[in-house]
């Protein structure tokens, strides 16, 4: 069945760039994305990627998608305080009306 | 524009009691999706509603259903509570549900069964 795998925890020092990562198994997703939750909130959409692109920037991230590995990362440059939180990556099902998270990956950032 | 609403924020609720949570989609979009956060399992999908027609299910017990109004706001309700059933309920909204609509997330109702 679809199933998405990342790391749980990631620490970096302020300034440093982080690189998060997830494989998944549903080959048929058309969309990607990476959703990021802090303390007590919901899930913010941070970007996507369409399953035809290797790469996407957007402003401090980059992903990059290898669909013949089902590997995704989020590269985060020049990491601050502020982005310590969890990041989830997730999946559309072939519905299309759900999503699929990894369990989510804890960013630490030290200053 | 405003975003997601949930309502309550908490709750508390006792074992055996039922429970009615409600969110209010972004205006103008049609789809209203429901997950279950929990420090164990993650997120799960619980279900999806579509102009008023539940579209796609997750795996949960009969206990938990939901229904969705003629102006979009949905509301789900878990019977019989178990004390597993403790947990942070997302609400996402999207203009139709598709991929490429992208879905955005209120803040939650956090449940606890006592």
């Amino acid at each position: 069945g679809e199933d998405v795998e990342q790391s749980l925890f990631l620490s970096v020092r302020e300034g440093d760039s982080s690189v998060i990562n997830c494989t998944y198994t549903d080959s048929s997703s058309t969309y990607l994305y990476w959703y990021k939750q802090e303390p007590g909130a919901g899930l913010q959409l941070l970007t996507y990627i369409f399953s035809n692109m290797d790469m996407k920037q957007d402003q401090r991230l980059t992903v990059l998608l290898n669909k013949k590995d089902k590997h995704l990362s989020l590269r985060i440059a020049d990491t601050q305080t502020g982005d310590s939180a969890i990041y989830f990556c997730a999946e559309s099902t072939q519905a299309g009306t759900a999503l699929i998270f990894g369990k989510g990956t804890t960013l630490s950032v030290s200053s | 524009k405003a975003g997601v609403t949930q309502t309550p924020r908490y709750l508390i609720k006792t074992r055996g009691q039922q429970v009615t949570l409600s969110c209010s989609p972004i205006s103008g979009h049609r789809s209203v999706s429901w997950y279950q956060q929990t420090p164990g399992q993650g997120l799960q999908f619980l279900f999806e509603y579509f102009s008023e027609t539940q579209r796609n299910k997750g795996n949960f017990p009969g206990r938990f259903s939901g229904r969705q109004f003629s102006n979009s706001r949905s509301e789900m309700n878990v019977s019989t509570l178990e004390l597993g059933d403790s947990a942070l309920y997302l609400c996402a909204s999207s203009l139709a549900g598709r991929e490429k609509d992208g879905y955005t997330f209120g803040s939650g109702t956090r449940l606890t069964v006592v």
